[in-house]
Parts: structure tokens; sequence; C-alpha cells
């Protein structure tokens, strides 16, 4: 059965820390690793990524995927009370006609000032 | 503001009854899903629709369904509604081609059953 689990659960850190969310997946085709920021309510598209070694970056947020060890993360640095979120992994596969996403449980990042 | 819209916002109803949940794509996209989050189950891939065509199911109980309609606006439906339906409704849509897994989320629906 496909499986993604991110880790930590939950974390707790102070404006200006570096945070570092972990995902590993275990997926028959896999395709390609999405991370989603969820706030209030709808999960927001973050980075996409599909080959091992690359480093996505947007501001303070990037993330790697390393496909020999079956996992992803995502960095944070100089973190900010606006970063407060739930973070979701997901995955996708190759296999029929589906674009479906696998989503992990999530990471709930709070951001103390 | 992803462009995805989905109406109600939230919704109250008794166990046993039917509801139906709307949503609207980007303009543009031809595939709509739909997921559900609850609180023990995470976000899970409900059904898609690609262009008024079923593609594919996930964990999608019988008592729910789904369809695509000619202007690409989709409706999910939930009958028999039980206390463990609950959850909040997601759909979603995303452009065909390469980047068809950039999935952009709509605001959701709160389904409570009471």
């Amino acid at each position: 059965e496909d499986k993604v689990v991110q880790s930590p659960l939950s974390l707790v850190v102070h404006e200006g820390d570096t945070v570092t969310l972990n995902c590993s997946y275990e997926v028959t085709n896999f395709r390609s690793l999405l991370w989603y920021k969820q706030e209030k309510k709808a999960p927001t598209f973050l980075f996409m990524l599909t080959s091992s070694g690359i480093e996505k970056k947007s501001g303070r947020l990037s993330s790697i995927l390393d496909k020999k060890e079956l996992f992803s993360i995502l960095n944070i640095t100089a973190t900010q009370t606006g970063d407060s979120a739930i973070y979701l992994c997901a995955v996708t596969n190759y296999g029929g006609a589906t674009n479906k996403l696998i989503f992990g449980t999530g990471t709930l990042l709070a951001v103390q000032p | 503001d992803s462009g995805v819209t989905q109406t109600p916002k939230h919704l109250i109803t008794a166990t046993g009854q039917r509801v139906t949940l709307r949503c609207s794509p980007r303009s543009g996209d031809l595939s709509v899903y739909w997921y559900q989050q609850s609180l023990d189950q995470g976000l899970q891939f409900l059904i898609q629709y690609y262009n008024g065509e079923e593609r594919a199911k996930g964990n999608i109980l019988e008592r729910f369904s789904a369809q695509q309609f000619p202007d690409l606006h989709s409706e999910l439906n939930l009958s028999s509604l039980e206390l463990g339906d609950s959850a909040l409704y997601f759909c979603a849509s995303s452009v065909d081609g390469d980047r068809a897994y950039e999935q952009y989320f709509g605001p959701g629906t709160r389904l409570t059953v009471t």
C-alpha cells in the first residue's frame, strides 16, 4: 500500500529559527513529490520535485528530494509567525490516467514571536 | 485565492440525509479532484474527473457519487450520511500536461453531520 510519512507531527519554534520538515514515502512507480502549506483552509502549492538532488527554492523555503533514500526535506529559514501552518507532503505515481495526490498526515508548525 | 470556488462553506445536517457539494475549477482547468480531510485520516483522495469523464476513484464510499458537467463544474453527492462523514471536503483542479500534478485547492466545504 502506498504510504507517505511526515515527521515531526508538530513542532514549536521561535521567530528566526530554522526548521527542517521530513517526508518519507513508499509508493509504487513514484513520479513526483509535492509540498503544500495549509493555513486556515485550503492547501496552497509550494513545490513539486521530480529529480533527486536538485534543490527548489522560493524565498526562505527550500526543498530537496532523495529518490534513492525515498525522502524529501522542506527547510524554512528565519521563520516568521506567518509560517505557522500545517505543511503537507504528497506524492504521485505513474499508473493509470490519474494525477491523484497521496498525502501524508502533515507537520503542524507553530512559530512563536 | 486559488481560483477554485466551492459552495457552501459550511453545511450542518442530520444523519441519514443527502447533501450536494459544488465546485467550480479554475478557468481552463479540465481536471477536478475531490478530497476528504478528517482529523484521523488526513487528506484522502476520493475521485477525479477530466473533461466530464470519471478518471480515477480513490477511497470513495458507495454512498458518495460525483459528476462533472459540460461547463466543467463538479458536484459531490453524499447520501445516507453518517456521523463519520463529518469532515472538510476539498475540490482541486489542475491543467493537463506536464503541470497536471500542481493541483490548486478550493476553500473547502465543512460538513457536520449531527
